[in-house]
């Protein structure tokens, strides 16, 4: 299995409050992705990193950003967390962008009161 | 946008065969992915095409046309162990991969 980790694992949180999931590779890939997984919908992609500081939008990006400041390291943040925002959230990794599988963290399941 | 469309839901008995259909449309194609996914559990990968034609894996198989915008996967002796939710995934000429909503199937003793 790859090396990834999110935490927090569970979180509940009211609306209005900021909230931040970390994602942690040891694999030393370069490709991060966060996507959240909703009933009916399928993994949608929120927002990626290509390397240290370079990151890019996804389909479903309003109301979240993300920052990279290491390798091993791919933040996700809720500046004011709405109940929309209600979701399974998984992180991803690969070596590359163009032949390589995607593997995926344990997810976070954040709940927004 | 990208459509990609699986069944919700299938049923089969134990040591059975299950086949499970993917359509996609989507804007350039780099390959097409099936994950299987446990209740609760991360998506974990299963196979990879990018050519047409069957790949075999053990009890699973996936197949692929490109002109007709279609896969399948075909988990053959059907354990209890294979209920999940099996994902079609298509990376797309952006290489970003867009995902089914997912088939649920469940094995019956």
């Amino acid at each position: 299995d790859a090396g990834i980790t999110q935490s927090p694992r569970h979180k509940v949180t009211e609306t209005g409050t900021p909230v931040t999931l970390r994602c942690h590779q040891t694999e030393n890939h370069r490709y991060m992705y966060w996507y959240r997984q909703d009933p009916g919908h399928g993994l949608r992609l929120i927002h990626y990193s290509y390397g240290v500081k370079d990151t890019d939008k996804g389909e479903v990006s309003d109301g979240y950003s993300v920052s990279r400041s290491k390798t091993e390291d791919f933040l996700l943040t809720l500046e004011s967390a709405t109940s929309s925002q209600t979701s399974v959230y998984f992180c991803a990794i690969s070596e590359s962008e163009g032949s390589d599988t995607q593997y995926f963290g344990p997810g976070t399941r954040l709940t927004v009161l | 946008g990208q459509n990609i469309d699986q069944p919700t839901e299938m049923t089969a008995t134990e040591g059975a065969i299950v086949q499970i259909n993917c359509t996609y449309q989507t804007s350039g194609f780099n390959g097409l992915f099936w994950y299987q996914q446990h209740a609760g559990e991360a998506p974990t990968f299963l196979s990879y095409n990018v050519l047409d034609g069957l790949e075999e894996k053990g009890r699973f198989s996936s197949f692929l046309s490109r002109s007709k915008g279609y896969s399948y996967l075909l988990l053959k002796e059907l354990q209890m162990k294979d209920s999940a939710s099996y994902l079609c995934a298509v990376r797309d000429g952006d290489y970003k991969l867009s995902f089914g909503a997912g088939t649920t199937v469940t094995v019956r003793a």
